[in-house]
C-alpha cells in the first residue's frame, strides 16, 4: 500500500532564505507527483508537476525533483517571502490512478 | 487557465439533512474525485468517478454518499442524512494527467 510522507511537518525560517521540503513515498510505481499549496481555510492549488519520466520541474522560484527509484521528492523554495507561507503537501498519482497525500508541510516565512 | 468550480462555497445543515454539494470539472477531463478535509486534518479521499461510474471509494463513502454526474457537466456529491462528524471542508478534482481541484465547499452541520 502506497504510502506518502513529508518531513518536516513545520518550518520557520526568515525571509529570504532558500530551503527544501520533503516528500517520501513506499512504492515507486508511480504515473507522477504534485506538490500543492493551501493556505488556511483556503482550496489546494497545484504547483508543479512531475511525470514519473521527469527528474525536475521548475517554475519560478519553486523546483520540484523526483527521484522515483528512491522514492524520494523535494521541493526547492529560492529566496523566500512571506507570501510563500503556507501548507505544502505532495500527492503521487499510484498505480490504481489514486492520489495519495501527504500529511503537509506547514512553512511560516517571518519577515 | 481553466478551473474546477464548486459550489456553494459554504453550506450549513442540519444533522439529518440531505445535502448537495456542486462541482464542475474542467471540461476535457475524464476523472473525477471528492476528497474531505477535516479541520486541521489530513486530505482524505471519499470517491472517484470514471467512465460515468465510480471506480474507487474509500471506507468514509459509505451507504450515506453518493455521486452523480447528471447531465454531462455538473459532477455532485450528496450526504444523504447529515451528522456532525461529517463537519469539514470538501474539494472536487478532475484531471487527465494533472489534478485540478476546486476552492471547495465547507459545510457545517449543526
Amino acid at each position: 500500500k502506497q504510502e506518502v510522507t513529508q518531513i518536516p511537518a513545520a518550518l520557520s525560517v526568515p525571509e529570504g532564505e532558500n530551503l527544501v521540503l520533503n516528500c517520501s513515498f513506499t512504492d515507486s510505481a508511480i504515473y507522477n507527483l504534485q506538490w500543492f499549496r493551501q493556505d488556511p481555510g483556503k482550496g489546494l492549488t497545484s504547483l508543479l508537476l512531475i511525470q514519473s519520466s521527469q527528474r525536475e520541474q521548475t517554475s519560478g522560484r519553486l523546483n520540484a525533483s523526483l527521484d522515483k527509484s528512491s522514492g524520494r521528492s523535494t521541493l526547492y523554495i529560492a529566496a523566500s517571502q512571506p507570501g510563500d507561507s503556507a501548507t505544502y503537501l505532495c500527492a503521487v498519482l499510484d498505480s490504481n490512478y489514486q492520489l495519495i497525500w501527504g500529511a503537509g508541510t506547514k512553512l511560516i516565512i517571518k519577515p | 487557465e481553466p478551473e474546477v468550480t464548486q459550489t456553494p462555497s459554504h453550506q450549513v445543515t442540519q444533522m439529518g439533512q440531505e445535502v448537495i454539494l456542486r462541482c464542475v470539472p474542467i471540461s476535457n477531463h475524464l476523472y473525477f474525485y471528492w476528497y474531505r478535509q477535516i479541520l486541521g486534518q489530513k486530505v482524505e479521499f471519499l470517491v472517484s468517478f470514471y467512465n460515468n461510474e465510480i471506480s474507487e471509494k474509500s471506507e468514509i463513502f459509505d451507504d450515506q454518499f453518493s455521486v452523480e454526474r447528471p447531465d454531462g457537466s455538473n459532477f455532485t456529491l450528496k450526504i444523504r442524512s447529515t451528522k456532525l462528524e461529517d463537519s469539514a471542508m470538501y474539494f472536487c478534482a478532475s484531471r487527465e494527467l494533472e489534478a485540478f481541484f476546486g476552492q471547495g465547499t465547507r459545510l457545517t452541520v449543526v
